[in-house]
C-alpha cells in the first residue's frame, strides 16, 4: 500500500532550528511535496525534489533520499508565522498525491 | 501571478440538496483534481480528471459525486444529495502536466458546511 508518515507534533523555539521528518511509500515515484498550511487555509507549496540531495530556498531547504524512502523540511530562524501544519504528499506513478496527515509544528516565543 | 480561483468560499446547505463548487484552474493547465480536507483530519484525494474524463478517483467519489468541464475554464464538483459527513473543505487544484515539475496548484478552498 501507500503511505507517509510524519509526526503528529512538533514544538520548537523562536529563532531555532527546526527539521520535520517524513518517509514515505508510494507505487513509483514522481517527487516529494512539502506544503504549509494554516488552520482553516489551502495548503501553499513549499518545496518539490525529486531527485536526491538538499534543495534549499531562503529560511526552508528540503532534503530528499529516494533509496531510503525519506525526506526532511528544515526550518530556519523560526518565526512566530511559521506555526501551522507542514504536510509531506508523495506523487506516485500516476501522478496522484499521496499525503501525510501533518506536522502541526508550535512555535513557542 | 496565475492562480486557481473557487467559488463559492464558504456554502452552507442543508441535508439532501445538491450543491455545486466551482473552480477555475491555471488556463494553460491539463490536469485537475479535487481534494477534501474534513476539519481537523487529512487532505484526502477524490478524484482527477484529464482529456475531458476522469483519470482517477478514490473510494470516498461514489455515485453522489460528479465532475465536470463545462466550458473550457470550469471545473465543478457536484454533490447531487448531500450529508452531513461531506462538510469539508474542498479543494481544487491543477498542475501544467507535460514536461513540468509536477507542481500542483491549489485553490483557496471552499468550505462546505451541510446542517
Amino acid at each position: 500500500g501507500q503511505n507517509i508518515d510524519q509526526p503528529t507534533e512538533m514544538t520548537a523555539t523562536e529563532g531555532a532550528i527546526v527539521q520535520i521528518n517524513c518517509t514515505y511509500q508510494t507505487s513509483g515515484f514522481n517527487g516529494l511535496f512539502w506544503y504549509q498550511q494554516h488552520a482553516g487555509e489551502a495548503p501553499t507549496f513549499l518545496s518539490y525534489n525529486v531527485l536526491d540531495g538538499l534543495e534549499e530556498k531562503g529560511r526552508f531547504s528540503s532534503f530528499l533520499s529516494r533509496s531510503k524512502g525519506y525526506s526532511y523540511l528544515l526550518l530556519k530562524e523560526l518565526q512566530m508565522k511559521d506555526s501551522a501544519s507542514y504536510l509531506c504528499a508523495g506523487l506516485d506513478s500516476n501522478y496522484q498525491l499521496i499525503w501525510g496527515a501533518g506536522t502541526k509544528l508550535i512555535i513557542k516565543p | 501571478e496565475p492562480e486557481v480561483t473557487q467559488t463559492p468560499s464558504h456554502q452552507v446547505t442543508q441535508m439532501g440538496q445538491e450543491v455545486i463548487l466551482r473552480c477555475v484552474p491555471i488556463s494553460n493547465h491539463l490536469y485537475f483534481y479535487w481534494y477534501r480536507q474534513i476539519l481537523g483530519q487529512k487532505v484526502e484525494f477524490l478524484v482527477s480528471f484529464y482529456n475531458n474524463e476522469i483519470s482517477e478517483k478514490s473510494e470516498i467519489f461514489d455515485d453522489q459525486f460528479s465532475v465536470e468541464r463545462p466550458d473550457g475554464s470550469n471545473f465543478t464538483l457536484k454533490i447531487r444529495s448531500t450529508k452531513l459527513e461531506d462538510s469539508a473543505m474542498y479543494f481544487c487544484a491543477s498542475r501544467q502536466g507535460q514536461g513540468d515539475t509536477g507542481e500542483l496548484f491549489f485553490g483557496e478552498g471552499s468550505r462546505l458546511t451541510v446542517l
